[in-house]
């Protein structure tokens, strides 16, 4: 049983508009959250987090939001750049639990 | 500053055989994680080392598994009689604190094994 659900495996985003990727968890215990960036042939690379007291954390051209009562949360790349290209993991950690990570979404950022 | 390396980048296995993967974390990080991810899967958490102690292994998945860190810096994934679904890219990661999952975890490119 998936705890931590990318639903869309990929999504196709034009340059320069926003990239929206989501993310479902069931586990209600789950107290952090971060997205993970992943190159072809390379390992994943962090990209942001967010504690679950919290409901929006920004950094430059990406933000989390995390709504606590649907057990959602989402990414927002703006604007999305061709370099943005990639799969994206999101994955939720409760205390001292390992990562528990999504599927991933391939994000492709068309030119 | 060197990142996280692992080697080989490739390993092709006949089944029963056994294979090690190495890691070679980030100088200096306390923390080691490994990684099972599987084709069109995300990556699932093996074991994790603080300095030479392993403190969680839940997720390895057989007795075939064994992982060490006998100087609390490299690291050694073995693999016993492999079998096909073994297959799968093993990733390893690194962390500065130690202070244990929430940490940011730095990852290393990852072993793509293959069992024939």
């Amino acid at each position: 049983d998936q705890q931590v659900k990318q639903n869309s495996p990929s999504l196709s985003v034009q340059e320069g508009r926003i990239s929206i990727l989501n993310c479902d968890y069931t586990n209600s215990m789950f107290d952090y959250f971060l997205w993970y960036k992943k190159y072809p042939a390379e390992g994943p690379t962090f990209l942001i987090s967010i504690s679950s007291i919290k409901d929006k954390n920004e950094d430059g051209r990406f933000t989390v939001f995390l709504n606590k009562s649907a057990k959602h949360l989402s990414l927002h790349i703006v604007p999305s750049q061709p370099g943005d290209s990639a799969v994206y993991f999101c994955a939720a950690v409760s205390g001292n639990t390992p990562l528990v990570f999504g599927k991933g979404t391939r994000l492709s950022v068309i030119a | 500053g060197a990142g996280v390396s692992q080697s080989p980048r490739y390993k092709v296995a006949k089944r029963g055989q056994d294979v090690a993967l190495r890691c070679d974390p980030i100088s200096g990080h306390v923390s080691l994680f490994w990684y099972q991810q599987a084709l069109g899967q995300g990556p699932e958490f093996l074991t994790y080392f603080q300095n030479e102690a392993q403190l969680d292994k839940s997720g390895l998945p057989s007795d075939r598994f064994f992982a060490e860190r006998p100087e609390g810096s490299v690291s050694t994934l073995k693999i016993q009689r492999t079998q096909q679904e073994d297959s799968a890219v093993y990733l390893c990661a690194s962390g500065p604190s130690g202070r244990g999952i929430q940490e940011t975890q730095y990852f290393g490119p990852g072993t793509r094994l293959l069992v024939l």
